[in-house]
């Protein structure tokens, strides 16, 4: 079946750092991929998408590319911000999910902590 | 647009009791998501319903869960008898394309 897998947190970065979140998956057929961010006490938004190959996701300053051949999703961001601390999860929904394509399998979160 | 609103935000309740959670998903979208999350399980989806109708209920634990949509305003999740081990974060969200809005969440702990 569809699996994320996320590299286990917490990640601790100084402000103005360079962040990286790996993010690989397995899925049947051609998966869309998601980012969402999740702030303390709230629900999960959407950060950023790709929905194709070599396709990059890009907002607020974090960006995604989809690279089919590795089968991965990493999440990056140049200089991150105390603002930035949450906690990430990596989603994929696939076409040819048994659950339906609507369904999103997200990994088990990262949560990111960034100091002043 | 005022987002996904659940309610209530916060429940206590003792084992054995029932307990319903309920959403109201954004105007004009025709899916809605029930998600549970815990620490030891990470985010799990429980049922989603397209239009009203469920589509896919795999996730549901076991029958002490059910959920409804009787219309498109409005679904319940509900567990009967609720256990000490249904505590968590009971997200809803709702879509009209790929993306999912969630709402704030419900906070359940069983006694």
């Amino acid at each position: 079946g569809d699996s994320v897998t996320q590299m286990e947190g917490p990640v601790t970065l100084s402000e103005e750092a360079f962040l990286t979140i790996n993010c690989t998956y397995t899925a049947t057929g051609y998966p869309s991929l998601f980012w969402y961010v999740q702030y303390p006490g709230e629900g999960l938004q959407l950060l950023l998408k790709a929905t194709k190959a070599d396709d990059k996701g890009s907002n607020k300053g974090f960006e995604a590319t989809y690279r089919k051949e590795t089968t991965s999703f990493h999440l990056e961001k140049g200089s991150v911000q105390v603002s930035d601390s949450a906690v990430y999860f990596c989603a994929l929904n696939s076409p040819a999910s048994k659950r339906g394509r609507r369904a999103l399998t997200f990994g088990s979160g990262t949560r990111l902590q960034v100091q002043p | 647009d005022a987002g996904v609103i659940q309610s209530p935000r916060h429940e206590v309740t003792e084992m054995g009791q029932e307990v319903t959670l309920r959403c109201k998903p954004i105007s004009g979208h025709d899916y809605l998501f029930w998600y549970r999350q815990t620490m030891m399980r990470g985010l799990e989806l429980l049922i989603y319903f397209n239009n009203n109708v469920p589509i896919d209920d795999s996730g549901m634990p076991e029958d002490r869960f059910s959920a409804k949509m009787p219309n498109a305003s409005f679904s319940t999740l509900k567990i009967q008898p609720s256990e000490p081990r249904d505590s968590a974060v009971y997200f809803c969200a709702s879509s009209q394309g790929e993306t999912q809005y969630f709402g704030p969440g419900t906070r359940l702990l069983v006694l």
